[in-house]
């Protein structure tokens, strides 16, 4: 069974801190994503990963950074966290051409 | 971003009720399109992959179509369970990127 493991269920955080949530993947997929999501809004991709240390932008990478210096890991680092990135984040990965994406449990996270 | 849009947002029927979702994207530049069950508390799962026009999938009491020309796909479920329920995302690629774009799902709840 493919398996996608996000290293915390639950998070909290100060304002201000930085904040490194991790993924990690066991299939060997060369594409990695990370995605919020927020209630009435959906899922929302932030930054993916098509191949070791390559990253794009999704739709709102605005206070988000990544790193993906392995191929089975995907880093979503908050540089400093805000109360609006108080959120449940999922992480996913796929084979490349448009495989299905095999999902983490999420983390959600509150910034106080 | 690319405007998915799933209807009904949410739906509440009785065990043994038959219902369908829609899902319209745009028919420009289609490449895929996913549907997804999210069921609380756990990973969103994929449940069918669809890329040719005319495509129809079926898996147990779920099925679903496509039509690429005009934008839509149906997701219907035949008999409902307590246990169909859940939310039901759509995601659509297209065909020059990696990553999928979700609508905000249809939340789907079946009482006994």
């Amino acid at each position: 069974d493919v398996k996608v493991t996000q290293s915390s269920r639950y998070l909290v955080k100060r304002t201000g801190e930085k904040v490194f949530l991790e993924c990690v993947q066991d299939m060997d997929h060369e594409n990695m994503f990370w995605y919020r999501q927020d209630p009435g809004l959906g899922l929302r991709l932030i930054y993916f990963s098509y191949d070791v240390k390559m990253k794009e932008k999704g739709d709102i990478p605005e206070g988000y950074s990544v790193s993906r210096e392995k191929k089975e890991r995907f880093s979503l680092i908050l540089e400093s966290a805000s109360t609006n990135q108080t959120s449940m984040y999922l992480c996913a990965s796929s084979w490349t051409g448009g495989h299905i994406q095999y999902f983490g449990a999420g983390t959600r996270l509150s910034v106080l | 971003i690319l405007n998915v849009e799933q209807s009904p947002q949410s739906l509440h029927v009785q065990e043994g009720d038959s219902t369908n979702f829609t899902c319209s994207f745009p028919s420009s530049n289609f490449y895929a399109l996913h549907w997804y069950r999210w069921e609380t508390a756990k990973s969103p799962e994929a449940l069918f992959v669809m890329t040719l026009n005319g495509d129809e999938k079926k898996k147990g009491r779920i099925s679903a179509t496509l039509n690429t020309k005009e934008g839509y796909s149906y997701l219907y479920i035949k008999g409902s369970q307590p246990e169909d329920s859940a939310t039901y995302l759509c995601a659509f690629l297209i065909n020059s990127g990696y990553a999928l774009n979700f609508g905000k799902g249809t939340s789907l709840l079946v009482t006994p």
